[in-house]
């Protein structure tokens, strides 16, 4: 079975600090990796994906994350966050051996703070 | 482009009441989803479909019913609410990878 785990339910930061969302997973199978995105009321939306190929992703709205296969993670960052980045953020795995269900972790809910 | 529209968005409900939720997408995709999210748990699937006339179990499926009878179509259904069903549901559609949602459906049991 895959899971995914977020190692921090919240993260509180200062405007124009860097900041770093850490995700976990794990999988007998190679996997799929995303981050999603969720400001208040609204559904999600894809930050960034990977897939194959570089393991360093760029996203939108200047978020970055690395696939490090050895250590199972897929940690999401970005160098200088803005009030408006306050959302929670879902790190999320697809297996690609057939079938396309998304399992998401728990989420990181990312206060920016002026 | 209209994309994933769920409906309603909002609903409160009497414990032992029915209702369904209707997803429609306008992407041609042929996956569908719906999940629940609650407070510190994510979103969890409940049900999915890999095409029309096709369901299948998620990991929290008691207690719900869907039905895909046309491509563009993901109805769900609580034939008989109950207070732990209240959560905010949320439709999604693929192609293959990346998932695209709805707005979301927030659903009061009481």
């Amino acid at each position: 079975a895959q899971s995914v785990t977020q190692l921090d339910s919240q993260v509180p930061v200062f405007e124009e600090a860097p900041v770093e969302l850490r995700c976990n997973y794990s999988s007998s199978v190679s996997v799929y990796l995303f981050w999603y995105v969720q400001y208040p009321n609204q559904g999600l939306q894809l930050l960034l994906k990977y897939l194959s190929g570089s393991t360093l992703v760029k996203g939108i709205n200047g978020f970055e994350a690395e696939f490090n296969k050895s250590q199972t993670s897929f940690h999401l960052r970005k160098p200088s966050v803005h009030i408006s980045d306050t959302a929670e953020y879902f790190c999320a795995v697809i297996r690609n051996t057939g079938g396309f269900k998304t399992i998401f972790g728990a989420g990181t809910r990312l206060f920016v703070k002026a | 482009n209209a994309g994933v529209t769920q409906t309603p968005k909002f609903r409160v409900l009497k414990t032992g009441q029915s209702m369904t939720l209707l997803c429609a997408q306008d992407m041609n995709h042929e996956y569908m989803y719906w999940y629940r999210q609650d407070p510190g748990m994510g979103l969890r699937l409940i049900h999915y479909s890999v095409g029309e006339g096709t369901t299948a179990k998620g990991e929290v499926p008691d207690g719900y019913n869907v039905s895909r009878l046309k491509k563009q179509n993901f109805l769900l259904g609580l034939e008989s609410a109950a207070p732990s069903q209240t959560s905010v549901y949320f439709c999604a559609s693929s192609y293959q990878t990346e998932a695209f949602f709805g707005q979301g459906t927030r659903l009061t049991v009481v």
